[in-house]
């Protein structure tokens, strides 16, 4: 089964900075990677998918790349609303599993 | 709207069973695979299987496999999760999500805590 790691594991920055979150598969998966945003209580919401395609709605601030079997996800100028975890997936192969989360707060 | 609306909250026993249903609208149920999805209490998301609309063909992630069953009604638009022999760690929040590129619909959660 395919593996997914995050780093870090939680993170703390102030509004308006840049934020970078990195996910490793543990083999290739091409580009069927997802990001999802998850605030406290909430129901999680995706944010881009196939690597890098921003979802409909979902503020430019935020985007995503790929480099072989690494993914990032970047906030571009971090908000107060922007508070959540953060989980990226795997959706190229069966089990379709999930990073382990990444929480981001404001400094 | 395109939407997943699901069961409510239940409290069971450990060994009952439960039943979560999941209705979708907005859009045609046959044309998008169901996925599930369980998030226990403090913890991170885990992907337990899908089920193909078309074919109620279920796939089960291990680890869910024997006292987890997806089933359908398409009659109704609707796809259900049964678990037996409920456990204590079964006490989780469920969530059934529409699969298309990811997973961009996901219902509003259903709570199940297994207490005696």
């Amino acid at each position: 089964d395919i593996q997914m790691t995050q780093s870090p594991s939680s993170l703390s920055a102030s509004v308006g900075d840049r934020v970078t979150i990195t996910c490793r598969a543990s083999q290739g998966i091409g580009n069927y990677l997802a990001w999802y945003q998850q605030k406290p209580g909430k129901v999680p919401k995706l944010l881009i998918y196939e690597a890098s395609t921003l979802q409909s709605g979902v503020p430019s601030r935020f985007s995503g790349s790929r480099s072989g079997t690494d993914f990032t996800l970047t906030i571009s100028s971090l908000q107060p609303e922007d508070v959540a975890t953060y989980y990226c997936q795997n959706y190229n192969t069966a089990p379709f599993t999930f990073g382990p989360g990444t929480k981001v707060d404001i400094k | 709207q395109v939407q997943l609306v699901q069961s409510g909250s239940e409290l069971k026993k450990p060994g009952a069973s439960v039943n979560v249903s999941c209705e979708a609208s907005g859009y045609t149920f046959t044309h998008y695979a169901m996925n599930w999805v369980r998030q226990a209490p403090g913890q991170g998301l885990e992907w337990m299987g899908w089920i193909n609309t078309n074919t109620g063909n279920p796939i089960y992630a291990q680890g869910f496999r024997g006292r987890f069953v997806f089933s359908l009604d398409t009659s109704v638009s609707t796809a259900y999760l049964q678990i037996s022999s409920l456990k204590a760690e079964d006490t989780a929040m469920y969530y059934c999500v529409r699969e298309a590129d990811g997973f961009d619909i996901w219902g509003q959660g259903t709570m199940v805590t297994v207490s005696s």
